[in-house]
């Protein structure tokens, strides 16, 4: 696609559900980030995948949270058993690889956690 | 550990003034450096990105920014700000880290543009 593409862009969970976040990177692109943004303060770094292998989970703030990208395209973040703290902003971006180091960031799925 | 610092959590300045916005970097190579820009609602979009070479870069709508090494700060300009200017501006360094960089973002400037 011409863009990251994120879905859904709003989800509201009561506490101790599951969601699951996907991401649609830019067509090709080899490298795949999840961030997280709380209210006020600046994205902080989750995970990572070169193509569908995850290098790097060194920002997964819990065992609650699970990324995957089987194919090494379409990503999915789950969240399991949700708390009010996990409230934030969900931001993916996607780069060439490649050692590019410019990313490319989607909309953002906003999760709020009553 | 690699770490940003923007001082300046909010800003207001008048529509056709001048723009500055600090970011100073903790990083032990030579960065990479990146300004974002975020509105309401949206994701971030890139404004400029220094990776090497001469050390003022442009940006688009009309940002540009400067490398500083020996003040490890990458501060982001503007000659005359308009309206549509007004967002949430963080600066980002890239840490290598298992062969991709990770960004790690300062916690952000809000601008405000008064009429």
């Amino acid at each position: 696609g011409a863009g990251v593409s994120q879905s859904p862009r709003y989800k509201v969970a009561k506490r101790g559900q599951d969601v699951a976040l996907r991401c649609d990177p830019i067509s090709g692109h080899v490298s795949l980030f999840w961030y997280q943004q709380a209210l006020g303060q600046g994205p902080e770094f989750l995970t990572y995948f070169q193509n569908e292998a995850q290098l790097d989970k060194s920002g997964l703030p819990s065992d609650r949270f699970f990324a995957e990208r089987p194919e090494g395209s379409v990503s999915t973040l789950k969240i399991q058993r949700t708390q009010q703290e996990d409230s934030a902003v969900y931001l993916c971006a996607s780069s060439t690889g490649h050692g590019n180091p410019e990313a490319f960031f989607g909309q953002g799925t906003r999760l709020t956690v009553v | 550990a690699q770490s940003v610092t923007q001082p300046d959590i909010h800003i207001t300045v008048s529509e056709g003034a001048s723009l500055e916005l600090r970011c100073n970097y903790s990083y032990g190579a030579t960065p990479y450096l990146f300004w974002y820009v975020q509105s309401p609602g949206q994701g971030l979009q890139l404004l400029l990105k220094y990776f090497s070479g001469d050390t003022l870069v442009q940006g688009i709508k009309g940002f540009e920014a400067e490398f500083k090494r020996s003040q490890s700060s990458f501060n982001l300009r503007k000659p005359s700000v308009h309206w549509s200017d007004a967002a949430e501006y963080f600066c980002a360094v890239g840490a290598w880290r298992q062969g991709a960089q990770k960004l790690v973002f300062g916690q952000g400037t809000r601008l405000t543009i008064n009429p």
